[in-house]
């Protein structure tokens, strides 16, 4: 297949070990945050979310934490597997009639 | 349940030429959006529809247009094409406007030569 990001920043981490993604949003009124996985041929995937009135959202593996004063997301992926290797994308909407997206960070995870 | 789906997947065009991309959206949801993603980049929003009508448009020239039809399924459609409209195309639908249960199709590959 063939890369979504050429020239994405790019996190290389070793099997086991956790992964930390940063993005910096634009829009102090987004009032709802995504991170998304992209891999090669396919649309973005969600991974999690969280709303403006929360600082910190856990799910199987991930945290999202969100500083709103620094306008500053981050996706912590807790002992990252070669699956998780792929295009790391946050997103920011306001309303929800339009997403708007990171430039995106390339993960590659080593065996 | 089908998820979003997009066709076709691939295409080549020629600069100049119109094309037609489609996407049919999740069983039950009534808005559809669509970006724009080039090489190395995030996807960019290009339109949003919900019941039919135009609820956005992002920062795209005229030659872009899209619609959507009675079983909420979409259509994008791309006049006068050029080089730099050679990307990825993406399709997402959610229930409604204003909600936030975004779901992505997989694409369609746009080249233009």
């Amino acid at each position: 297949g063939e890369s979504v990001g050429l020239h994405l920043p790019t996190l290389s981490v070793q099997e086991g070990d956790n992964s930390i993604i940063n993005c910096a949003y634009s829009n102090s009124a987004s009032d709802y945050f995504i991170w998304y996985k992209q891999e090669s041929g396919k649309g973005p995937q969600f991974i999690i979310d969280i709303r403006s009135n929360m600082d910190k959202r856990q799910g199987q593996r991930v945290t999202v934490l969100l500083n709103k004063t620094v306008k500053h997301l981050s996706l912590q992926i807790a002992a990252t597997q070669p699956g998780d290797s792929a295009v790391y994308f946050c997103a920011e909407t306001d309303a929800g009639n339009m997403l708007t997206f990171g430039g995106g960070t390339r993960l590659m995870v080593k065996p | 349940d089908a998820g979003v789906t997009q066709s076709p997947t691939h295409l080549i065009k020629t600069r100049g030429q119109h094309v037609t991309l489609r996407c049919s959206p999740i069983s039950g949801h009534k808005s559809v959006s669509w970006y724009q993603q080039v090489l190395g980049q995030g996807p960019q929003f290009i339109f949003q529809y919900y019941e039919k009508e135009e609820r956005g448009r992002g920062n795209f020239p005229d030659r872009f247009s899209a619609r959507q039809f009675p079983n909420y399924s979409s259509e994008l459609n791309v006049n006068a094409l050029l080089l730099g409209d050679s990307a990825l195309y993406l399709c997402a639908s959610s229930p409604r406007t204003g909600n936030y249960g975004y779901t992505f199709g997989s694409g369609t590959r746009l080249t233009v030569v």
